[in-house]
């Protein structure tokens, strides 16, 4: 019954390593966003896609890029990974237009990296 | 830009007592607004939602919110807790659109902790 999925339930890595996190729905959902989870500062969208190819920044994308060349898969890239950058983080798609409006986001359980 | 504030970090409520959550928001115009569920290593679940009608609304699992207007607010409240409703809350709101798609902001979260 999942319907999106996060490769890595955990993932630690070393500062300066390149580091790609996968999200794969199986909706048919247009949109697809990448949020990051921090204790006390809720979730914060860093990218977020509305098609193919196509991309638009979200509130902190410093740091982060992101992939879209199929509609079910959107990969997170921090391009060097530092230790500011430990944190859940949590995959979502949704419909388009009023999709998110009535049907809400659909989350993945999330990711925990550690940058150490 | 809207906003939303969740003004408890944390709520520690004994089993079968009421408990509150507050959100408030803050938007020029008229918002949708939400109350996500996440369970302990889990993603969110939508838990209910206002988008219009009637101010009360309800979950299937016994929660309900009203959405107050004058006071721009939207409480998530249970009257009876169980074990089984310890997780975190977040209020969130949508109006802001993206290239037609709506894009939930999300507050900061509310911990709520049932205590035996």
């Amino acid at each position: 019954d999942v319907k999106v999925t996060q490769s890595s339930r955990y993932l630690v890595k070393r500062t300066g390593e390149k580091v790609f996190l996968e999200c794969v729905q199986d909706m048919d959902h247009e949109n697809m966003f990448w949020y990051r989870q921090d204790p006390g500062l809720g979730l914060r969208l860093i990218y977020f896609s509305y098609d193919v190819k196509m991309k638009e920044k979200g509130d902190i994308p410093e740091g982060y890029s992101v992939s879209r060349e199929k509609k079910e898969r959107f990969s997170l890239i921090l391009e060097s990974a530092s230790t500011s950058q430990t944190s859940m983080y949590l995959c979502a798609s949704s419909s388009i237009g009023q999709g998110a409006r009535i049907y809400g986001y659909t989350f993945g359980s999330g990711t925990r990296l550690t940058v150490v | 830009a809207q906003s939303v504030t969740q003004l408890d970090s944390q709520v520690p409520v004994f089993e079968e007592a009421p408990v509150e959550l507050r959100c408030n928001y803050s938007s020029s115009v008229s918002v949708y607004l939400f109350w996500y569920v996440q369970y302990p290593n889990q993603g969110l679940q939508l838990l209910l939602k206002y988008l219009s009608g009637s101010t009360l609304v309800e979950s299937i699992n016994g929660f309900e919110a009203e959405f107050n207007k004058s006071q721009t607010s939207f409480h998530l409240r249970k009257p009876s807790v169980h074990i089984s409703d310890t997780a975190e809350y977040f209020c969130a709101v949508t109006r802001e659109k993206i290239r037609g798609n709506e894009k939930l902001t999300f507050g900061t979260g509310t911990r709520l902790t049932i205590i035996p």
